[in-house]
């Protein structure tokens, strides 16, 4: 059964410094997101992306965070300066369709830490 | 925004009892997803529900969503270890992302 997949699995990062996320979506899948869960919270929209673009992003997603498609299976998030506050579980999810037509399937995420 | 709330926060069930979790909606669903997590790890779907009254079943676990659609509630018949683990509700907003519950705990108790 294909599924999405991320990696890597954790991330120990220090304060500053650059991260990417990789994800590798579902082959036939159209839209593309990233949620975050910070420990003991909600499971958080970050942002969504279609035909090479973001389509919609939260006020979390702020100039700090960019997302790619670098090629036609990969999936990146890159947060440019980590701060402490970003440390969370990131998830990867994607979508043959839009909304109710459209299930979101999910990676199993990336623990990043920042210290 | 839609703001969901699901209760209880956790539960602790004998293995082999019946169980229900709610997930209530500040608003009017248009979609309600239930996901089973297990601890640190991602999200699996369960069951999509769209129209007032909607019941839908996967093995022992039952999803309904009220009429009004405001409500959802989760049920499992006959509880077993593999069932334990974090249940999420999550609501479709607009048509880009998903918004969730804080997620409901369940511990099975041989």
């Amino acid at each position: 059964e294909p599924e999405v997949t991320q990696t890597p699995s954790h991330q120990v990062t220090q304060m500053g410094q650059e991260v990417i996320l990789r994800c590798v979506p579902i082959s036939n899948h159209l839209y593309f997101y990233w949620y975050r869960q910070i420990l003991g919270q909600k499971v958080e929209f970050l942002v969504s992306f279609y035909n090479n673009e973001i389509s919609e992003k939260s006020e979390i997603f702020d100039d700090q965070f960019s997302v790619e498609r670098p090629d036609g299976s990969n999936f990146t998030l890159k947060i440019r300066s980590t701060k402490l506050e970003d440390s969370a579980m990131y998830f990867c999810a994607s979508s043959p369709n839009l909304g109710l037509a459209g299930e979101q399937f999910f990676g199993p995420g990336t623990r990043l830490t920042v210290l | 925004s839609q703001e969901l709330e699901q209760s209880p926060q956790s539960l602790i069930v004998q293995e082999g009892k019946n169980l229900t979790i709610n997930c209530t909606s500040s608003k009017t669903l248009y979609g309600l997803y239930w996901y089973k997590q297990k601890y640190g790890e991602g999200l699996i779907f369960l069951m999509m529900l769209q129209k007032g009254g909607e019941e839908k079943s996967h093995e022992k676990i039952t999803a309904k969503l009220d009429e009004k659609k405001q409500q959802s509630s989760l049920h499992i018949t006959a509880s077993q270890p593999s069932h334990a683990g974090i249940y999420l509700c999550g609501a479709v907003q607009g048509a880009q992302k998903l918004v969730f519950g804080q997620g409901t705990r369940l511990t099975i108790n041989p």
